[in-house]
């Protein structure tokens, strides 16, 4: 079974922190994706990566960045918390089979980060 | 760009009932669709996906789902639904053109009754 680890379900952190979400991956799968999860707005995508140093913004990427030095692991960086930072943070990986895309992406099971 | 409407934020059925969780999705070509679940304080878990061919796809924990290509419709289904069913649901849409660009719905909470 694929297994999607993220280093903490929950963090508070103070406003103008910088904040470090981590997830490492043991499937060896080349993408990587974070979302952030909000009541009625389901799941919107920060960032993905498909591959070491490779990485293109989703949907809401202000006020965050990333980093993939290794294929297992994809960091998302909060560069100064702000209150409605405050959310659910997912992190999903899948496995690229040269232009299939088809394939389901495996979660972790979230980061509840909480920014006073 | 795609898009992914889940038109019922909750669905109550009693235990034993068969169940439906509605979802229409828009994607300017051909659609690969998805439905995950969420149990709570967890993350997304895979149910089923439709790629091509056969309009019902079956899935994990006896969910099957049907895709209508003239109503762009994946909704999710269950003949006898169980308490243990109670989750969000969450339907996703991926252009077949483009990888990586999923679009989920605001998902659907499903509440089974005993």
């Amino acid at each position: 079974d694929v297994k999607v680890t993220q280093s903490s379900r929950y963090l508070v952190k103070r406003t103008g922190e910088k904040v470090f979400l981590e997830c490492v991956q043991d499937m060896d799968h080349e993408n990587m994706f974070w979302y952030r999860q909000d009541p009625g707005l389901g799941l919107r995508l920060i960032y993905f990566s498909y591959d070491v140093k490779m990485k293109e913004k989703g949907d809401i990427p202000e006020g965050y960045s990333v980093s993939r030095e290794k294929k297992e692991r994809f960091s998302l960086i909060l560069e100064s918390a702000s209150t409605n930072q405050t959310s659910m943070y997912l992190c999903a990986s899948s496995l690229w089979r040269g232009g299939d895309s088809n394939q389901p992406q495996h979660f972790g099971d979230g980061t509840r980060l909480s920014i006073l | 760009a795609q898009s992914v409407a889940q038109p019922e934020d909750q669905v109550n059925v009693a235990e034993g009932n068969p169940l439906t969780v509605k979802c229409t999705y828009s994607v300017s070509g051909n659609p690969y669709l998805f439905w995950y679940v969420q149990y709570p304080n967890r993350g997304l878990q895979f149910l089923l996906k439709y790629i091509t061919g056969d309009n019902l796809v079956k899935g994990s924990y006896g969910f099957e789902a049907e895709f209508n290509k003239s109503q762009t419709s994946f909704h999710l289904k269950k003949p006898s639904a169980l308490v243990s069913d109670s989750a969000l649901y969450f339907c996703a849409v991926r252009d077949i053109r483009k990888n990586n660009d999923m679009r989920f719905g605001a998902g659907t909470r499903l509440t089974v009754k005993p």
